[in-house]
């Protein structure tokens, strides 16, 4: 069945080193979404991609999605402490699974002051 | 717009017992995904349901079961409790059509003891 796989699992990094962290997919998605859970949270929507090499800016933050429409990355500039939180992938494939977000198991990330 | 709520917000329950989880979706919205969240394990897809059907299924045993009323109003049950039903269980709704933003509710902390 579809998967989408994320790593790295865990970032620890110090505040203003980047981040960035990656998605792959078994199979071509029709789009890739991206959120953010902070501490105690639940996912909170941040951006969706839809075109073949798609590239999207919010602030620090650049998403990506590849040319094949199999992989995304989410890369974070100058990371700061509010950065803080789980970053999932999250694809939608086509035909039959209409509705259904494939998520990946997320990046958990850590900054330090 | 309200966002979506989740009741109730936290439950104990001992194994073997039977629970009922309920989700109101935004205003409009006619599709209600539910995802179990444990620590390390991301988010796993239950089930989702649109317009009163259960249009995809994750790998969840039978004991875990949904429904959706007619105001889109969604319930999942979980019968015969074991201990690794504890988790977070989110909901999260959309209109259902392709590309859509899922919107997640708090979620319902279960403990099974």
């Amino acid at each position: 069945g579809q998967q989408v796989m994320q790593i790295p699992q865990y970032q620890h990094v110090q505040e203003g080193e980047d981040f960035t962290t990656y998605c792959n997919s078994s199979t071509t998605l029709s789009n890739i979404q991206w959120y953010k859970q902070r501490p105690g949270g639940h996912p909170v929507f941040l951006i969706q991609l839809v075109k073949s090499g798609e590239v999207k800016k919010q602030k620090r933050l650049t998403f990506q999605f590849g040319e094949a429409k199999k992989n995304s990355s989410l890369h974070i500039t100058a990371t700061q402490t509010t950065d803080v939180g789980t970053y999932f992938c999250a694809g939608e494939g086509g035909g039959s699974t209409l509705g259904r977000l494939y998520f990946g198991r997320g990046t958990q990330l850590t900054v330090w002051p | 717009k309200a966002g979506v709520t989740q009741t109730p917000r936290y439950l104990i329950k001992t194994r073997g017992q039977q629970v009922t989880l309920s989700c109101s979706p935004i205003s409009g919205h006619r599709s209600v995904s539910w995802y179990q969240q444990t620590p390390g394990q991301g988010l796993q897809f239950l089930f989702e349901y649109f317009s009163e059907t259960q249009r995809n299924k994750g790998n969840f045993p039978g004991r875990f079961s949904g429904r959706q009323f007619s105001n889109s109003r969604s319930e999942m049950n979980v019968s015969t409790l074991e201990l690794g039903d504890s988790a977070l269980y989110l909901c999260a709704s959309s209109r259902g059509q392709r590309g859509e933003t899922q919107y997640f509710g708090p979620g319902t902390r279960l403990l099974v003891l």
